[in-house]
């Protein structure tokens, strides 16, 4: 019930596509959903975050799309950079706890 | 600002032996963590304090891990003794109070990677 599901496992798009990573959780009581972003030998890096009282947030290129009846939510970037290139992580947790439950990442390369 | 500072960068050891990380978090951040890191896989919290104060180690192998966070600062992570298992990139991150949520962004440092042979 703690585990956060990520998909796909990696993904290879071109310049200007639009790469979307899927995300699942079991657990109700999660209420703060955070995408991070890790570059080679980097630590992983705040995105962009999302609550279940919306369903859908944008910054910039990034969107999340919130599903909170299906447990489900997703990271788009818009017109993708090859600088995008990075393993991007979904997260999940509750305010009770506060403890960050992370997916098993998804390694992105955008191509020129 | 200074980021989250760890250090060594990398360690290689010998199974059995051990090994000692240190982290100095952002100043004025209430919050520390440690995460193990395996290759492919996402961070995994091994243990949390508030201030000098652990909140949570409930994934912290307490048999061979072993952290402190003395006077509310620096933080050290200790294994002994290492097994092939522990070889995994060790992450240090701070926020400015507990729970990671807005105006609470968890800030990672870059990581202490340790190879176990």
């Amino acid at each position: 019930q703690q585990q956060v599901k990520q998909s796909p496992q990696s993904l290879i798009v071109q310049k200007g596509g639009i790469p979307i990573i899927n995300c699942a959780y079991e657990n109700t009581a999660f209420d703060y959903f955070p995408w991070y972003q890790q570059f080679p030998g980097k630590g992983p890096a705040l995105l962009i975050a999302i609550r279940p009282d919306v369903s859908e947030k944008k910054e910039g290129r990034f969107t999340i799309s919130f599903n909170k009846s299906a447990k489900q939510f997703s990271l788009h970037i818009m017109d993708s950079q090859p600088g995008d290139s990075a393993t991007y992580f979904c997260a999940a947790s509750s305010q009770t706890r506060g403890k960050l439950i992370f997916g098993q990442g998804t390694e992105l390369s955008v191509k020129p | 600002e200074a980021g989250v500072a760890q250090s060594p960068r990398y360690k290689i050891i010998e199974k059995r032996q051990s090994v000692a990380f240190w982290c100095n978090p952002i100043s004025g951040h209430a919050t520390l963590y440690w995460y193990q890191q395996i290759l492919g896989q996402g961070p995994k919290l091994l243990i949390q304090f508030q201030n000098n104060g652990v909140v949570d180690d409930s994934q912290l192998p307490k048999d061979r891990f072993s952290a402190e966070r003395l006077k509310g600062v620096d933080s050290t992570l200790k294994i002994q003794p290492a097994k092939l298992e522990d070889s995994a990139v060790y992450l240090c991150a701070s926020s400015l109070n507990r729970g990671p949520y807005s105006g609470n962004t968890i800030y990672f440092g870059e990581g202490s990677w340790l190879t176990v042979v």
